[in-house]
């Protein structure tokens, strides 16, 4: 069953603690991609990667940090910097074209 | 980075009407225009994508009109039905970068 999975499903964190949000593909794409969704608002990109070890900060990076050790997987940590971090993450892939979103985590900030 | 806008913001359709859905680009460099669906708590999933070479793609009830010239596509749902009241986000993609739309939330009454 080929596709891209993150878990957890939905995460609670502490102010102050650092939390990592898991993102794995068997798709064999080499890009992969961090979305923040905020209530109401579209997909805004934290980070990228286009092959392994090596990746982009996006337009909201700050806060965040990521490794690409291998290439199904891509795991992004919310760093305490992130004043703001409570949203709906989502993961993405591409292949040649098409970019294949996972289904979630919704990380909030107790 | 050059943004996608879309319109409207919210939109409410009658089951069985026409649900229209309008984007706008500016980066000429795009040559891949998806649409996606997303439902609540759920990653966003591929409805329908086009090429710049082509005018207009149908599947199913869910069409793209693509107007180079004016930079600008949309979606049309025929038969709107009550299971297609979702998030729909458009976006631009060149190779594997990709822009959205910040998204329209469609309710079909029944």
């Amino acid at each position: 069953d080929g596709g891209i999975t993150q878990s957890p499903k939905y995460l609670f964190r502490k102010e102050g603690q650092n939390v990592t949000l898991s993102c794995e593909q068997n798709l064999n794409h080499d890009a992969m991609y961090w979305y923040r969704q905020d209530p109401g608002q579209g997909l805004r990109l934290i980070y990228y990667s286009q092959i392994v070890n090596d990746f982009q900060k996006g337009d909201i990076a700050e806060g965040y940090s990521v490794s690409r050790e291998k290439k199904e997987s891509f795991p992004l940590t919310v760093t305490s910097a992130q004043k703001n971090p409570t949203a709906f993450y989502l993961c993405a892939c591409t292949g040649l074209t098409e970019q294949f979103f996972g289904p979630g985590t919704r990380l909030t900030v107790l | 980075q050059q943004q996608v806008k879309q319109s409207p913001q919210s939109l409410i359709v009658q089951k069985g009407g026409i649900s229209i859905i309008n984007c706008a680009y500016e980066n000429t460099a795009f040559d891949y225009f998806p649409w996606y669906q997303q439902f609540p708590g759920k990653g966003p999933a591929l409805l329908i994508a086009i090429r710049p070479d082509v005018s207009e793609k149908k599947e199913g009830r869910f069409t793209i009109s693509f107007n180079k010239s004016a930079k600008q596509f949309s979606l049309h749902i025929m038969d709107s039905q009550p299971g297609d009241s979702a998030t729909y986000f458009c976006a631009g993609g060149s190779g594997q970068n990709f822009v959205f739309g910040p998204g329209t939330r469609l309710s079909v009454l029944p």
